[in-house]
C-alpha cells in the first residue's frame, strides 16, 4: 500500500537549472497538491489540481509549473531553480476538494546553491 | 482570509505526562480543523479532524482535540505521551464551501524526555 510517492527524496541544483519533481498515488483520489515546507513558515500551497484536467495556483505559485498527467500523477517543475527555492516539497492528495484529508508523501528536499 | 497561531514553537514533557498543544484560528464561520503529525523524514499523517457536531473529537494514537468557539481554539490532548510520540504537529483549518485550502499553522515540535 504505497499511498503517495514522490522522488527523488533528494536533489541538489544550481542556479538556474531546471528539474522536475515527480509524484503518484494510488487510492484513486481526485485532487493532489503540492506544498512547500520552509522553517517557521508551516506548509504553503504551490499549486493544486482539483481532478485530472485542472490546475489552479495556490498561495505561493511564481517560479514553477504543474502538470496533471493523469489522474495519478501530478509532477511539479522548476524552470530556472533559484536560492529561495531551497526547501522541502510534499505532495499531497485527497479524495476531493471539500477538505477531505490529506494524504502526503515523504518530501523532496531540493537545495539550490 | 483564515489564519492559524501555534503559539509553542517547541514543548518537552516527560514520558507519561499528559499534552496539550495549543492552536488558534481566525475565520468568521465554523472552520473545517484538523491536526496533523509529521515524524522526522516522513511526510504529515492525519491525527484527527473536526467538520461538526460533537465538540471532543478523538483520533488515532490516543489523541483527542476539542472545539471551543468562544475561543477560536481547537487544542490536541493526550493523557499520557509515549516517547514514539515526540515528532511535530501542525494544525490546519479549511474554508467551507468546496474549495480546498487549507492552512497549516507553523507547527509544534514535541520533544519526550524518559
Amino acid at each position: 500500500n504505497a499511498g503517495v510517492t514522490q522522488t527523488p527524496k533528494f536533489q541538489v541544483l544550481k542556479t538556474g537549472q531546471s528539474m522536475t519533481l515527480q509524484c503518484a498515488q494510488d487510492m484513486n483520489h481526485n485532487s493532489m497538491y503540492w506544498y512547500r515546507q520552509d522553517p517557521g513558515m508551516g506548509l504553503r500551497l504551490i499549486y493544486y489540481s482539483a481532478s485530472e484536467g485542472t490546475t489552479d495556483k495556490g498561495e505561493v505559485p511564481n517560479g514553477y509549473n504543474v502538470s496533471r498527467l493523469n489522474k495519478r500523477e501530478f509532477s511539479l517543475r522548476l524552470e530556472s531553480a533559484a536560492p529561495s527555492q531551497t526547501s522541502v516539497y510534499f505532495c499531497a492528495s485527497s479524495e476531493w476538494l471539500d477538505n477531505s484529508p490529506l494524504h502526503f508523501g515523504n518530501g523532496t528536499r531540493l537545495t539550490v546553491t | 482570509a483564515q489564519s492559524v497561531t501555534q503559539p509553542d514553537i517547541h514543548i518537552t514533557v516527560s514520558e507519561g505526562a499528559s499534552l496539550e498543544l495549543r492552536c488558534n484560528y481566525s475565520y468568521g464561520a465554523t472552520p473545517y480543523l484538523f491536526w496533523y503529525v509529521q515524524s522526522p523524514g516522513q511526510g504529515l499523517q492525519l491525527l484527527l479532524k473536526y467538520f461538526s457536531g460533537d465538540t471532543l473529537v478523538q483520533g488515532i494514537k490516543g489523541f483527542e482535540a476539542e472545539f471551543k468557539r468562544s475561543q477560536s481554539s481547537f487544542n490536541l490532548r493526550k493523557p499520557s505521551v509515549h516517547w514514539s510520540d515526540a515528532a511535530e504537529y501542525f494544525c490546519a483549518v479549511g474554508l467551507s464551501g468546496g474549495y480546498q485550502k487549507v492552512t497549516f499553522g507553523t507547527g509544534t515540535k514535541l520533544q519526550v524526555i524518559p
